[in-house]
């Protein structure tokens, strides 16, 4: 079955850097785009990004171009979301989400059990 | 960037009573669209896409129905499990945008 497996919650400081993965398992990882959606504490959903793993292709929400960078290990069926200059305002468990089809634009019929990155000085 | 909206942003339900949440696009967004559970600690859990179609393993009291700007998602039977927060997404623009979610908590 489909598993998408995150690291482990992170802290860091204000104008860090947070480097969090995703382990896919269970399918062939180059067929599926990956996202990736935060949610802050006590809010909704916001979709940062997707990463082709076929061919390392990336689309970033703008508010994100610049501190933003999505990768891929495809020896190891892994994903990377790194976030830079971090801020409070990052506060949130961070997502990577799989579609259910070979197209870019869907929903998300996978996700990982979430990684918390709490920034505080 | 296309705009969700969702009413209401919290409903008091007894078990057994039929929900009805709305999900509004602020342009229109045909039939791609996706609805979510997300229960606390949990990752969302995929319900509907398409509108209307209900996703692998998801009970026949869930049902999906709306195109252009409005939507809507209907829980037939409200079990005790499905108090959680409900979220729409559209898929028809980048980025892909949420709704702000409605509550469902027992009454």
């Amino acid at each position: 079955q489909v598993q998408l497996v995150q690291s482990g919650a992170e802290v860091k400081k204000p104008g860090a850097s947070v480097k969090v993965s995703c382990k896919s398992s269970g399918y062939t990882f180059t067929d599926f785009y990956l996202h990736w959606v935060r949610q802050a504490p006590g809010q909704g959903l916001e979709w940062m990004g997707w990463i082709n793993p076929k061919n390392g292709d990336t689309k970033y929400v703008q508010k994100f171009q610049g501190r933003v960078t999505m990768t891929t290990d495809t020896s190891i069926s892994t994903a990377y979301m790194e976030l830079s200059r971090l801020r409070s305002d990052d506060t949130a468990i961070y997502y990577c989400a799989r579609v259910p089809a070979r197209v870019v634009a869907t929903v998300f019929n996978h996700w990982g059990q979430g990684t918390l990155v709490s920034v505080s000085s | 960037e296309i705009v969700m909206t969702q009413s209401p942003a919290t409903l008091s339900v007894s078990p057994g009573e039929r929900v009805t949440l709305s999900c509004r696009a602020s342009q229109s967004i045909s039939n791609t669209l996706g609805w979510y559970q997300q229960k606390p600690g949990q990752a969302p859990r995929l319900l509907i896409h398409g509108a209307s179609t209900r996703a692998a393993g998801i009970p026949p009291r869930f049902s999906g129905s709306g195109s252009g700007t409005e939507f809507t998602l209907t829980i037939s039977s409200l079990q005790s499990e499905d108090f959680a927060v409900y979220y729409c997404q559209q898929y028809n623009n980048w980025p892909l945008t949420f709704g702000p979610g409605t509550k469902v908590e027992i009454k």
